[in-house]
C-alpha cells in the first residue's frame, strides 16, 4: 500500500516569501499525484495533478509542483505568498484505483 | 457539470438522535468516498463504494456507523444514535474509474451534536 508522508503539519511565510510544502511517496512505481486546497470552512479543491507528463506541473493561483522520482517527491511551491493562500494543503497518491491523502499542511502567511 | 452534491450543509442536533447525510456523486464516477475531518483527527476515510458496493469500511468508527449507497446517484451516511463525538465535518467525494483522474469533493455538512 502507499503511504502519503507531509513534512511539517503547520508552515508560516511571509506575504511575499517563497511558499514549499513538502511530499513524499512511498512507492517505487511512480503513481498519480496531487495537490489540494482547503480553505476555511469549504470543501477540497483540486489544486494540481501530475500524470506522468511534465515532471513540472503548475497549477492555479501560481502554485505549482516538481516530480522527482529519485527523491520520490512532489513538494509544491511558489514563488510569492500571498495572504489569500492561508489554507490548508493535502497531498495525495492514486495507485492502482487506490487513493491515499496525506494528513495535510496548514500554511499561515504572515503580513 | 454540478459536482459533488452533499445535503444537508448544516445539521444541529443533540444527542442520541439519528442523522442522516446526503450525497450525489459526479455522474458516472464508479467510486464514492465518505470523510470525516476533525481538529484533533484530520481527514478520515470512513468508507468507500465502488459500483454502489461498500469495499472498505474499516474507518467506519462504530456499528452506530452505516451507509448505503442503493444506487449510482445517492449515497446516505446514517448515524444512530448520535453522540456529540460525533461532531465534525462530512465529506463526500467522488472518484472516476481511472487513476489518473482526482477525487472530486462536495462542500461538506458540518455537523454538531448537541
Amino acid at each position: 500500500a502507499q503511504s502519503v508522508t507531509q513534512l511539517g503539519s503547520h508552515v508560516s511565510v511571509s506575504e511575499g516569501a517563497l511558499v514549499l510544502l513538502r511530499c513524499n511517496y512511498s512507492s517505487s512505481v511512480p503513481p498519480y499525484l496531487f495537490w489540494y486546497v482547503q480553505y476555511p470552512n469549504q470543501g477540497l479543491q483540486l489544486l494540481l495533478k501530475y500524470t506522468s507528463a511534465a515532471t513540472l506541473v503548475k497549477g492555479i493561483n501560481g502554485f505549482e509542483a516538481e516530480f522527482k522520482k529519485s527523491e520520490t517527491s512532489f513538494h509544491l511551491t511558489k514563488p510569492s505568498a500571498h495572504m489569500s493562500d492561508a489554507a490548508e494543503y493535502f497531498c495525495a497518491v492514486s495507485d492502482r484505483n487506490q487513493f491515499y491523502f496525506g494528513t495535510g499542511t496548514s500554511l499561515t502567511v504572515i503580513p | 457539470d454540478a459536482g459533488v452534491i452533499q445535503s444537508p450543509r448544516h445539521e444541529v442536533t443533540e444527542m442520541g438522535q439519528e442523522v442522516t447525510l446526503r450525497c450525489k456523486p459526479i455522474s458516472g464516477h464508479d467510486y464514492l468516498f465518505w470523510y470525516r475531518q476533525t481538529m484533533m483527527r484530520g481527514l478520515e476515510l470512513l468508507i468507500y463504494f465502488n459500483n454502489n458496493v461498500p469495499i472498505d469500511d474499516s474507518g467506519m468508527p462504530e456499528d452506530r456507523f452505516s451507509a448505503k449507497m442503493p444506487n449510482a446517484s445517492f449515497s446516505t451516511l446514517k448515524i444512530q444514535p448520535s453522540e456529540p463525538r460525533d461532531s465534525a465535518v462530512y465529506f463526500c467525494a467522488s472518484w472516476g474509474r481511472h487513476s489518473n483522474q482526482p477525487q472530486h469533493f462536495g462542500d461538506g455538512t458540518r455537523l454538531s451534536i448537541l
